[in-house]
């Protein structure tokens, strides 16, 4: 079966640090990856995706994050954080759909994002 | 246009209210679907439309009645609800999946909704 794991489910950096969030998957075949961000009370923005192509892709407000087949990995990465970056952010697989039916989208639980000044 | 909306922002209702959520986009996209997320959860799948037809349902409770009455629009009407159905009700729409292919989804801000 599909699913995403994060398996941070709270980090603290500092100002001006640099910031990776993990995210492991399980899925069959070649999938589609997304990490969303959520700011509290907010609803998810879209930060970078991967389809295929480039391992490395980069998104908004200078994300980026690399996918490694053999790690089963998707990880998230920023050089420097901002204050602004606080938030919750998930990671999501794309899940095929079959007989028909659509795909969706599996999130992870969550990892929270605090910075300290 | 790149934006989901959803109104209201914020209700509160009691066990035997009738109320309605309402989201729009037009950005063209032909599938649009209803999560629910509760505090520091991710979200959870409800319906999915497809081309305004009901192409899934996650056996979601009778009290939650999605309708999509045009490509743009989407309703889900509430009755008789629950306190622990108090959550943040998500909107999203994405193009159509071909091949069972999933494509990225927009997300609206989301109604909070508590229930008395």
């Amino acid at each position: 079966a599909q699913s995403v794991t994060q398996p941070d489910i709270h980090i603290t950096v500092s100002e001006g640090a640099s910031l990776e969030l993990r995210c492991n998957y399980s899925y069959g075949a070649t999938p589609y990856l997304f990490w969303y961000v959520q700011s509290p009370g907010q609803g998810l923005q879209l930060l970078l995706k991967y389809f295929s192509g480039d391992t490395l892709v980069q998104g908004i407000k200078g994300f980026e994050a690399e996918f490694k087949r053999s790690q089963s990995s998707f990880n998230l990465r920023k050089p420097s954080v901002h204050w602004s970056d606080a938030a919750e952010y998930f990671c999501a697989v794309g899940a095929r759909g079959y007989g028909g039916s659509q795909g969706n989208l599996i999130f992870g639980k969550g990892t929270k994002l605090s910075v300290k000044p | 246009d790149t934006e989901v909306t959803q109104t209201p922002k914020h209700l509160v209702m009691g066990m035997t209210n009738k109320k309605s959520l309402k989201c729009e986009q037009h950005m063209g996209h032909r599938a649009m679907y209803w999560y629910k997320q509760k505090a520091k959860k991710p979200p959870e799948l409800m319906f999915v439309y497809s081309y305004e037809k009901l192409s899934i349902n996650e056996s979601v409770p009778s009290r939650f009645s999605p309708e999509c009455p045009n490509s743009s629009l989407l309703n889900l009407h509430l009755h008789a609800l629950q306190p622990e159905d108090s959550a943040l009700y998500l909107c999203a729409s994405s193009q159509e999946p071909t091949g069972g292919l999933v494509n990225e989804q927009f997300f609206g801000p989301g109604t909070r909704l508590t229930v008395l």
